[in-house]
């Protein structure tokens, strides 16, 4: 079955540490891949987004993700992380019917 | 440009009661999405329309669960009779049709069934 896995549901890091956040998806094809962050009580909002072309994709907020079809994975990456990114944060990926599914999701709190 | 609007923010119902929520996506968006984010999980796509059709509807408990989405536009989903599991919050989201087109998400309805 196609799936998005995050396999971290919880992670602390220290305020200006590094940050990655991982994601393995199961289908291959031409993945359309997403990251959303969601505040508490918030809806998501969409971070960044891979289609094609560089596999390096810059989204808001300082981050970033990388795609490796041979990994099947897209993490995501802030080289220093504020105090204010402590969320929820969700891979996703399209399937080819259009159908937009999630990962279970990332914790992420910040130390400071 | 207004983004997805959905009321009400907060439910608070029985058992066995019935509940709807309503969703006005962002205009011009052919597609919506409801999605169910029980606590600590991701969201789980209930149904999925383009324009008044339905794509998608295989995680829909149909038995007590429906969505309708009259004209293409506005949509409402309903519980009818809610359980003590439907306590979820409850996320409505919009896209183009292109290909890949990111969703934009409103701010959910936070359901507690008691």
């Amino acid at each position: 079955a196609q799936s998005v896995t995050q396999p971290d549901i919880h992670i602390t890091v220290s305020e200006g540490a590094s940050l990655e956040l991982r994601c393995n998806y199961s289908y291959g094809a031409t993945p359309y891949l997403f990251w959303y962050v969601q505040s508490p009580g918030q809806g998501l909002q969409l971070l960044l987004k891979y289609f094609s072309g560089d596999t390096l994709v810059q989204g808001i907020k300082g981050f970033e993700a990388e795609f490796k079809r041979s990994q099947s994975s897209f993490n995501l990456r802030k080289p220093s992380v504020h105090w204010s990114d402590a969320a929820e944060y969700f891979c996703a990926q399209i399937r080819n019917t259009g159908k937009l599914i999630f990962g279970q999701g990332t914790t992420l709190q910040v130390k400071p | 440009e207004a983004g997805v609007a959905q009321s009400p923010r907060y439910k608070i119902i029985e058992k066995r009661q019935s509940v709807a929520f309503w969703c006005n996506p962002i205009s011009g968006h052919a597609t919506l999405y409801w999605y169910q984010q029980i606590l600590g999980q991701g969201p789980k796509l209930l149904i999925q329309f383009q324009n008044n059709g339905v794509v998608d509807d295989s995680q829909l408990p149909k038995d007590r669960f429906s969505a309708e989405r009259l004209k293409g536009v506005d949509s409402t989903l309903k519980i009818q009779p809610a359980k003590l599991e439907d306590s979820a919050v409850y996320l409505c989201a919009s896209s183009l049709i292109r290909q890949g087109a990111e969703a934009f998400f409103g701010q959910g309805t936070r359901l507690t069934v008691v």
